[in-house]
């Protein structure tokens, strides 16, 4: 069955770093998501993606966030100056009839 | 906006006994409807989604959901847990239009399986 792969699976940064979260999704899909969950919490969407461009963004999408799709099959979300409420876990996921979740990266902000 | 709420934060059930979470949603339209489940540092599963048409939707793992317009409802049952069900489940709409949709999520069920 296509997956959606992330890596890494676990990152580690300093507080006022740069990350940079990279995402396969299924290659026939069209449009591509970021959602993040901070331990304990429920899942909430960041951003979506469609046809190389942002489709929505929620308010946590602020300036420091960014999302590209600089070849055919990655996708990346990019964290400018990380914080420490950046501390959770993202999700990159793909739809296309049928939602489908990479395993996740666990992002801790020290 | 909409919004979904799982009323119980935490269930436990006995391995062998049947299983029901509740998922009520919010939302002006025809929602699209998911049940996801999470093991402790894993990923999201999906059990199953309703689009449209049989209100009954069958998913993987034994699971099925039932859609109730009148009540709005999507709740998940399982005839018979086992041990390996022990999971964190959440259940989700789909806003927007058909395969756009973002998803939001209920704020979870955490299921505990007693042997």
């Amino acid at each position: 069955e296509p997956e959606v792969t992330q890596t890494p699976s676990h990152q580690v940064t300093q507080m006022g770093q740069e990350v940079i979260l990279r995402c396969v999704p299924i290659s026939n899909h069209l449009y591509f998501y970021w959602y993040r969950q901070i331990l304990g919490q429920k899942v909430e969407f960041l951003v979506s993606f469609y046809n190389n461009e942002i489709s929505e963004k929620s308010e946590i999408f602020d300036d420091q966030f960014s999302v590209e799709r600089p070849d055919g099959s990655n996708f990346t979300l990019k964290i400018r100056s990380t914080k420490l409420e950046d501390s959770a876990m993202y999700f990159c996921a793909s739809n296309s009839y049928g939602y489908t979740f990479g395993s996740g990266t666990r992002l801790t902000v020290v | 906006a909409q919004s979904v709420t799982q009323p119980d934060i935490h269930i436990t059930v006995s391995e062998g006994a049947s299983l029901e979470l509740r998922c009520n949603y919010s939302y002006g339209a025809t929602p699209y409807l998911f049940w996801y489940v999470q093991s402790p540092g894993q990923g999201l599963q999906l059990l199953l989604k309703y689009f449209s048409g049989d209100t009954l939707v069958q998913g993987i793992k034994g699971f099925e959901a039932e859609f109730k317009r009148s009540q709005s409802s999507f709740n998940l049952r399982k005839p018979s847990v086992h041990w390996s069900d022990a999971a964190e489940y959440f259940c989700a709409v789909g806003v927007g239009t058909g395969t756009a949709s973002k998803l939001t999520f209920g704020t979870g069920t955490r299921l505990q399986v007693t042997l």
